[in-house]
């Protein structure tokens, strides 16, 4: 079974553009997690969803970011307007219901400038 | 709040030599997960072996085994025959039972297999 898929692995933009950065959890979980990583402030929890549904967003930084999961399938995180501040990697990851265990797909590494 | 401590930023090995990371973490909770992931120069974040508290056996994953101290609150992980390819940092992350999602991570630990 693919892993999580994330598209795309490297996005550079100028500040004041909208960027989406998309993900494809495994098939049959129920859980899908936005993070950020930076050297600063390490691993972030942005946002997750439960059956698509979205279950907590404290960890958005503000109203530029949103996040959306159409589907069971398929997730998007925007950034709009984005700034140099938002420069870090994106990770997806998803996971069963039981168990804990989140299975992270390879990251989106995003450079504003 | 649950909090996990890696107290060692960086450690070194020698290939082939067994290496021991440390990890506590502080929580008031009894049904919990805990997990090392490791994460590569590629940037990659690798599930690398999980426990369930409520079991008293340690979980391996062929090279790699766990000392959980439940009542310690420790959580450390031992890499076994070190490979160049073990290179990375390694995150220790805590997560609650029930319907709490939100993985606790350290800071983790860069760990470095010299030839």
């Amino acid at each position: 079974d693919a892993g999580v898929i994330q598209s795309p692995r490297h996005e550079v933009t100028e500040m004041g553009q909208e960027v989406t950065l998309r993900c494809k959890p495994i098939s049959g979980h129920d859980y899908l997690f936005w993070y950020r990583q930076t050297m600063m402030r390490g691993l972030e929890l942005l946002i997750y969803f439960n059956n698509n549904v979205p279950i907590d967003d404290s960890g958005m930084p503000e109203d530029r970011f949103s996040a959306k999961m159409p589907n069971a399938s398929f997730s998007t995180l925007k950034i709009q307007p984005s700034e140099p501040r938002d420069s870090a990697v994106y990770f997806c990851a998803s996971s069963l219901a039981t168990g804990g265990a989140q299975y992270f797909g390879p990251g989106t590494r995003l450079l504003v400038l | 709040a649950q909090t996990v401590t890696q107290s060692q930023p960086e450690m070194s090995v020698q290939e082939a030599e067994t290496v021991t990371l440390s990890c506590t973490y502080d929580t008031s909770e009894n049904n919990y997960y805990l997990f090392w992931y490791k994460q590569p120069p590629s940037r990659q974040m690798i599930l690398v072996i999980r426990q369930e508290a409520y079991k008293q056996q340690n979980a391996t994953e062929n090279r790699f085994s766990v000392n959980f101290q439940k009542a310690a609150k420790s959580f450390s992980l031992k890499i076994s025959d070190s490979q160049l390819g073990d290179t990375a940092m390694y995150f220790c992350a805590f997560i609650m039972g029930g319907s709490n999602y939100k993985l606790t991570f350290g800071k983790g630990t860069l760990l470095t297999v010299n030839p």
